[in-house]
């Protein structure tokens, strides 16, 4: 079984502060591939970043890093110097061999950054 | 590359009409396509999952009868919600991957699931 779990419903930030989103994941699979997803007011997912479980190096794209530590089973979303432009619903997913490769979607953090 | 359209955007039908929503993978060949609804404030949950030619997967809890898909070709998956009523009010989201050329048990770029914009059902 997979399971995603993210436990922050919503988040409400001042313009510029920092923001961290928590995904905690559970599988039995040894293989297995992590995502985050935005989901802006449109509703259109925009894909963020997929990373496999071999590798556990931190990453980082301009103002969002990604943190995971399969110590944990945790794979935490931060954003950097948040811009109301960042408001949306984030979504951390969850995919591996023995589910055919289906997506498991964690329940999603709102994330509201104000002016 | 890798574009998935959805047509329409947006529909509103009366109670016990059948709506159609369909999804295009427009620049590659789509063996595998996958069908999310996503109620208000929540989740996206997995309604089914169809292969090209053959008959679509539903998740459990899912009426096949309610929800008819269809995925005669590469390119093109359609969702027919049949008899709508008001609870399948929703946001309806495709997605779709190509398998064709993976390797068995690998996953790689062709395993990727690239997603439609949605189609937002309103059922008066």
């Amino acid at each position: 079984a997979q399971k995603v779990t993210q436990a922050q419903t919503e988040i409400s930030v001042v313009e510029k502060e920092d923001v961290t989103l928590d995904c905690v994941y559970e599988t039995r699979d040894t293989t297995y591939y992590l995502f985050w997803y935005k989901q802006p007011p449109s509703g259109e997912l925009v894909f963020l970043i997929r990373r496999n479980s071999f590798d556990e190096q931190n990453e980082i794209s301009g103002r969002y890093s990604w943190n995971f530590q399969k110590s944990t089973s945790s794979f935490n979303f931060t954003i950097t110097a948040s811009q109301v432009v960042d408001s949306a619903v984030y979504f951390c997913a969850l995919t591996q061999r023995s589910n055919d490769y289906k997506l498991s979607f964690g329940a999603g953090t709102t994330v509201t950054v104000r002016a | 590359g890798a574009v998935v359209s959805q047509h329409p955007s947006r529909v509103i039908c009366k109670s016990g009409t059948s709506v159609k929503i369909e999804c295009r993978s427009l620049d590659f060949q789509a063996t595998t396509m996958f069908w999310y609804r996503q109620f208000p404030k929540q989740s996206l949950m997995l309604m089914a999952t169809s292969n090209e030619g053959s008959k679509a997967t539903y998740e459990q809890g899912v009426e096949k009868d309610k929800f008819l898909i269809n995925h005669a070709s590469l390119t093109l998956s359609t969702l027919t919600v049949t008899s709508a009523h008001p609870e399948d009010s929703s946001f309806y989201i495709c997605s779709a991957r190509d398998l064709s050329q993976s390797k068995a048990g690998a996953f790689n770029s062709y395993n990727e699931q690239f997603f439609g914009p949605g189609t937002r059902l309103t059922v008066l």
